[in-house]
Formats: structure tokens, C-alpha cells, sequence
């Protein structure tokens, strides 16, 4: 059975930092990309981030890109969103989703306030 | 980037009812396009994957069709565990952008 756990989340600062994981368990990881994808209160949901199986290929929305940083870790089953400069238009909670968006984590929050 | 964008943001249908959505490409992304469903509290479910192919365990009432920028996801027969929010998503462009979503109500 495929799983997806995200955590890391919690409460920030404006400005500050928070590294977010994704624990995959069920198939191969190495050989699939992975997604971030983000939901602010009462909004839809917006794609944040993507990486190839071996890290060559990266994507960002312009709302993250210069601030947030995706990496995986192929032997520990397990991909990364680190956020740095935090804003208050960050808060919401993060997805991870395997390649082709058929497998979803359960989503952790990310709320950044004063 | 492509944008995506869906109609209604949201309608009010009956149990029984053929429901159809609509989602649009700001330019053509052939047949890479997602629907998914979303309940409150819940991460999003994979309904329909290259505009027409129905995710497997996904009950036959939806479907999926379209292609360039235009899409439609239909369902037949609208049933209470229906009533839910759906999004669209091109997966053209590796910016995989979403629609806003489309929340479907009951009447």
C-alpha cells in the first residue's frame, strides 16, 4: 500500500524558516518524481513544487521560487521542502503527491504568523 | 505560465442529477489533464488522469473528455458522496497549475 506522511509543519514567524519531509512507503520512490502542493485556508489548491526521481529536474511556482528549495533522498524514501522568508501568504497545509498526483499525503500546516 | 480556469465555481444540483464541469487552458495542453475530488478535511483524490481515463476504483458515473483547452468532467448520476469540490489540472507544462475549483453543493 502506498503512504505519504508529511510533517514539519507548525507555527513561524514572518521571516523565519521550517523544513517540511514527505516519508514515502509502498513503492519503488527512486523511480518516480514527486510533487508539493499547497491549500491555504478555504482556497484551492495550488502546486508548489516538483523533482525528477534523481534530483536532475526541479520546478517552482513564482510564488516560492527564491525562497523554497525541494530535495529527496532517495535511500531514506523521502523528499524535502525546505521554506525559508517566510510570509503570511505561506500559511496553509502542504500535500506531498507521488508523480502523476494518484497518491497524496495527508497534508501538514503550515501557519505563519506574528 | 498555462492557466486553468473553471466553470461555475459552483452550482447546487439534486441527488440523480447529470452534473457537468467545465476547465479551460490558457493554451492547449492536448490530453494532459487531471480532475480531482476534495471533501473538507481531506487531500484531493485522483478522479480522472489524461482527460478521459478514469483512475482505477473510481466509480463509472464520471468521465473525463476534451482535449487542447477545453475539458469536461461529467457525472451521470449525482450521488450524496458526490458533493465535494473539483479541481482541474494541466500536466502539459511541468508547472503543473490547477483550476480554482468548482464546488458542487446540494439543492
Amino acid at each position: 500500500e502506498v503512504q505519504l506522511v508529511e510533517s514539519g509543519g507548525g507555527l513561524v514567524k514572518p521571516g523565519g524558516s521550517l523544513r517540511l519531509s514527505c516519508a514515502a512507503s509502498g513503492f519503488t520512490f527512486s523511480s518516480y518524481a514527486m510533487n508539493w502542493v499547497r491549500q491555504a485556508p478555504g482556497k484551492g489548491l495550488e502546486w508548489v513544487s516538483s523533482i525528477s526521481s534523481t534530483s536532475t529536474y526541479i520546478y517552482y511556482a513564482d510564488s516560492v521560487k527564491g525562497r523554497f528549495t525541494v530535495s529527496r533522498d532517495n535511500a531514506k524514501d523521502s523528499v524535502y521542502l525546505q521554506m525559508n522568508s517566510l510570509r503570511a501568504e505561506d500559511t496553509a497545509v502542504y500535500y506531498c503527491a507521488t508523480s502523476v498526483f494518484g497518491y497524496w499525503g495527508q497534508g501538514t500546516l503550515v501557519t505563519v504568523s506574528s | 505560465d498555462i492557466q486553468m480556469t473553471q466553470s461555475p465555481s459552483s452550482l447546487s444540483a439534486s441527488v440523480g442529477d447529470r452534473v457537468t464541469i467545465t476547465c479551460r487552458a490558457s493554451q492547449s495542453v492536448s490530453t494532459n489533464l487531471n480532475w480531482f475530488q476534495q471533501k473538507p478535511g481531506k487531500a484531493p483524490k485522483l478522479l480522472i488522469y489524461a482527460a478521459s481515463s478514469l483512475q482505477s476504483g473510481v466509480p463509472s458515473r464520471f468521465s473525463g473528455s476534451g482535449s487542447g483547452t477545453d475539458f469536461t468532467l461529467t457525472i451521470s448520476s449525482l450521488q450524496p458522496e458526490d458533493f465535494a469540490t473539483y479541481y482541474c489540472q494541466q500536466t502539459y507544462s511541468p508547472f503543473r497549475t490547477f483550476g480554482q475549483g468548482t464546488k458542487v453543493e446540494i439543492k
